[in-house]
């Protein structure tokens, strides 16, 4: 079965830094994998997705994300932060085998600080 | 295009109450559709999903069921709440390789 692991359940970042969410996932077939995000009481916007063609991805408000198959990994990036960046982050993966599920990662909260 | 609705936007109720929650979805068909709830400072859990009519699928044994009685509808509910069912709920359909959400319920059960 596949899952996802987000590394980090807050982190933190001045205005105008870089970026950095941590995502590893586990599958045993090439992997379907997003990044969602989620502000307060409202539910979640789609950053990106990677569907085996490139393997950097780039999505709405400047994020990208990078498939690294050697490392598991899709980590979420942006290079310079603003303070609307500040929410919730999850990594998603699909599990084919049971109808087709988005399995979350824990989410990581983004916070921006002036 | 295609649209979630879902509903209401926030619902308290006290204990041992039932509860419905619905959603819709415009613009396609025979979706796979998704109930996840998010308690508080807590991931995405996956309650149920629905590939089609009838067929529910459920995650987790708990004090909650759904229903599709029709393609585009789904219904989460429960025939008496309990205070640990309080929590973000949202909807979701899946077409492909995306997934879309609707705006989700706040429920506070007191």
């Amino acid at each position: 079965a596949q899952s996802v692991t987000q590394l980090g359940s807050h982190v933190s970042v001045s205005e105008g830094a870089l970026v950095l969410l941590r995502c590893n996932y586990s599958s045993s077939v090439p992997p379907y994998l997003f990044w969602y995000v989620q502000y307060p009481n409202q539910g979640l916007q789609l950053l990106l997705k990677y569907t085996s063609a490139a393997t950097l991805v780039k999505g709405i408000n400047g994020f990208e994300a990078e498939f690294k198959k050697s490392e598991t990994s899709f980590h979420l990036t942006k290079p310079s932060a603003h303070m609307s960046d500040a929410a919730e982050y999850f990594c998603a993966v699909i599990e084919y085998n049971q109808g087709g599920k988005l399995i979350f990662g824990q989410g990581t909260e983004l916070s921006v600080k002036p | 295009s295609q649209t979630i609705h879902q509903w209401p936007a926030t619902l308290v109720q006290p204990v041992g109450s039932p509860l419905s929650l619905e959603c819709t979805v415009e613009g396609t068909s025979n979706p796979n559709l998704y109930w996840y709830r998010q308690a508080a400072g807590r991931g995405l859990q996956l309650l149920f999903y629905s590939v089609g009519i009838g067929q529910i699928s459920s995650e987790v044994p708990q004090n909650l069921s759904a229903s599709r009685p029709q393609d585009r509808q789904f219904i989460l509910s429960s025939k008496k709440l309990l205070l640990s069912d309080s929590g973000f709920y949202l909807c979701a359909w899946r077409g492909g390789t995306e997934a879309f959400f609707g705006q989700g319920t706040r429920l506070t059960v007191v």
